[in-house]
């Protein structure tokens, strides 16, 4: 069964410091993964995603970035954390028949 | 541009009740697909109900459907018989055909009470 792994579950890090979220599918190949933020009271904003090795596109240029080195591994990273990066990061992956996406457990980061 | 908007902040029902949340999107494509996603306090994301556009039938699972009026771009979740897990924030999704981008409204939160 396909499944999906997110780390760490809750990460404090003090501004300019760099982050480095890691996320993992297994029981599939060549998905397309992405990462949401989620800050308070707000929906999900799509940053990132990939429909292969090595490409990433941007949704909204901002202080982070994307990596995908591994086909079942997509990586969220910044090196130097602002305040505004503070709120709860999401991984998915989804098929290509439109059946939504599957989601790993999140991170939340708090930068102080 | 694609958006999607929950008018309800926030919404309370009584166990063993019948809720309904409201949906309304904006877009020019013919072809796409809506889903209802529900975050419980765990914060896991899970898909609740699908729906595709091109099909008249309203999609149902169990204690919940949904009301998709196409013409009115409006995507409605009935959760009926609602029990105490069902308290979470509820998540509208939109995703067009021509992409497998979803773009999700601003989320719905749902109060159970016994």
């Amino acid at each position: 069964s396909q499944t999906i792994h997110q780390w760490p579950a809750t990460l404090v890090q003090p501004v300019g410091s760099p982050l480095s979220l890691e996320c993992t599918v297994e029981g599939t190949s060549n998905p397309n993964l992405y990462w949401y933020r989620q800050a308070a009271g707000r929906g999900l904003q799509l940053l990132f995603y990939s429909v292969g090795i090595g490409q990433i596109s941007s949704e909204v240029p901002q202080n982070l970035s994307a990596s995908r080195p591994q086909d079942r591994q997509f990586i969220l990273s910044s090196k130097k954390l602002l305040l505004s990066d503070s709120g709860f990061y999401l991984c998915a992956w989804g098929t290509t028949v439109n059946y939504g996406y599957t989601f790993g457990s999140g991170t939340r980061l708090t930068v102080v | 541009a694609q958006t999607v908007t929950q008018s309800q902040p926030e919404m309370s029902v009584q166990e063993a009740e019948t809720v309904t949340l409201s949906c309304t999107y904006d877009t020019s494509e013919n072809n796409y697909y809506l889903f209802w996603y529900k975050q419980p306090p765990s914060r896991q994301m899970i898909l609740v109900i699908r729906q595709e556009a091109y099909k008249q039938q309203n999609a149902t699972e169990n204690r919940f459907s949904v009301n998709f009026q196409k013409a009115a771009k409006s995507f409605s979740l009935k959760i009926s018989d609602s029990q105490l897990g069902d308290t979470a924030m509820y998540f509208c999704a939109f995703m067009p055909d021509i992409t497998d981008k979803l773009i999700f409204g601003t989320g719905t939160r749902l109060q159970v009470f016994p």
